[in-house]
C-alpha cells in the first residue's frame, strides 16, 4: 500500500527557531513536493523536487528551504520560524512528469504554530 | 494566470446527492482531479477525468468535465455521513493547482 509518512503530527516551535520537517516516500517516486494549507486559501505549493538533488521553487518559496538527499526523503526547513508560518504542511509524492492520472499521494500532514 | 475556484461550503441530508462545482482557468489542463479530505487526515485522491472527456462514473461518484466553460463537478448519490470532509479539486498542467476546498456537511 502507498505510504507517505511524515515526522511529527503536531509541532509548537517558538518564533526565531529553525524547524525541520521531515516527510518519507515508500514508493520509489520521482517527485516529491511540499504545501502549507490554510483556511480559504487551500493547498499553495511551496517547493517541489523531480529527483535527488534537485529541488524548484513553488508559488509561496520565502522563508523556507528544502533538502533531497535520498530518493525517498524531502525535507522541508524554516530556517527562523515566523508567526505567520503557522500552518498545516502536507508532503506528498507521485510518479515521474507523466504520471497522469494516479496523482498525488499525500501524507497526514503536521500542524505547526510558531509562538 | 492559473485559478480554481470552489465554494466554500455545501450542506446536504443524508441520503440526498452532493454536487461539489469548480471552475478552472487553464485551458491546457490535462487531468483534473478531486481528492477528499477527512478532519485531521491528509488528502486522499478520490478519483480524476482525463481533459477529453466529458463524464467518469465510479460507484456513488460522478464526474462532469464541460471542458468549453471550464467547469467541473462532483457528484456524490446516495450521501453518506461518511462524505463529510473537505473536497478539493486540483488541475493539472505542469504541475498541481488546487481549489481553495469545498466542506461538505452531510446532516441525518
Amino acid at each position: 500500500d502507498v505510504k507517505v509518512t511524515q515526522s511529527s503530527r503536531y509541532l509548537v516551535k517558538r518564533t526565531g527557531e529553525k524547524v525541520f520537517l521531515e516527510c518519507v516516500q515508500d514508493m520509489d517516486h520521482e517527485n516529491m513536493f511540499w504545501y502549507r494549507q490554510d483556511p480559504g486559501l487551500g493547498l499553495r505549493l511551496i517547493y517541489f523536487s523531480y529527483d535527488v538533488k534537485m529541488k524548484e521553487k513553488g508559488d509561496i518559496p520565502e522563508g523556507y528551504s528544502v533538502s533531497r538527499e535520498k530518493k525517498e526523503r524531502f525535507s522541508l526547513i524554516l530556517e527562523s520560524a515566523s508567526t505567520n508560518q503557522t500552518s498545516m504542511y502536507l508532503c506528498a509524492s507521485s510518479l515521474g512528469r507523466t504520471s497522469g492520472g494516479r496523482g498525488q499521494y499525500f501524507g497526514p500532514g503536521t500542524r505547526l504554530t510558531v509562538t | 494566470g492559473e485559478d480554481v475556484e470552489q465554494s466554500l461550503f455545501l450542506s446536504v441530508r443524508e441520503g440526498d446527492s452532493s454536487v461539489i462545482n469548480c471552475t478552472y482557468t487553464d485551458s491546457s489542463s490535462t487531468y483534473l482531479y478531486w481528492y477528499k479530505q477527512e478532519p485531521g487526515a491528509g488528502l486522499q485522491l478520490l478519483t480524476y477525468i482525463f481533459s477529453n472527456m466529458d463524464m467518469k462514473q465510479d460507484q456513488r461518484l460522478t464526474v462532469l468535465l464541460n471542458k468549453k466553460d471550464k467547469h467541473l463537478s462532483l457528484r456524490i448519490a446516495d450521501t453518506q455521513t461518511g462524505d463529510s470532509a473537505i473536497y478539493f479539486c486540483a488541475e493539472r498542467t505542469d504541475k498541481l493547482i488546487f481549489g481553495t476546498g469545498t466542506r461538505l456537511q452531510v446532516f441525518p
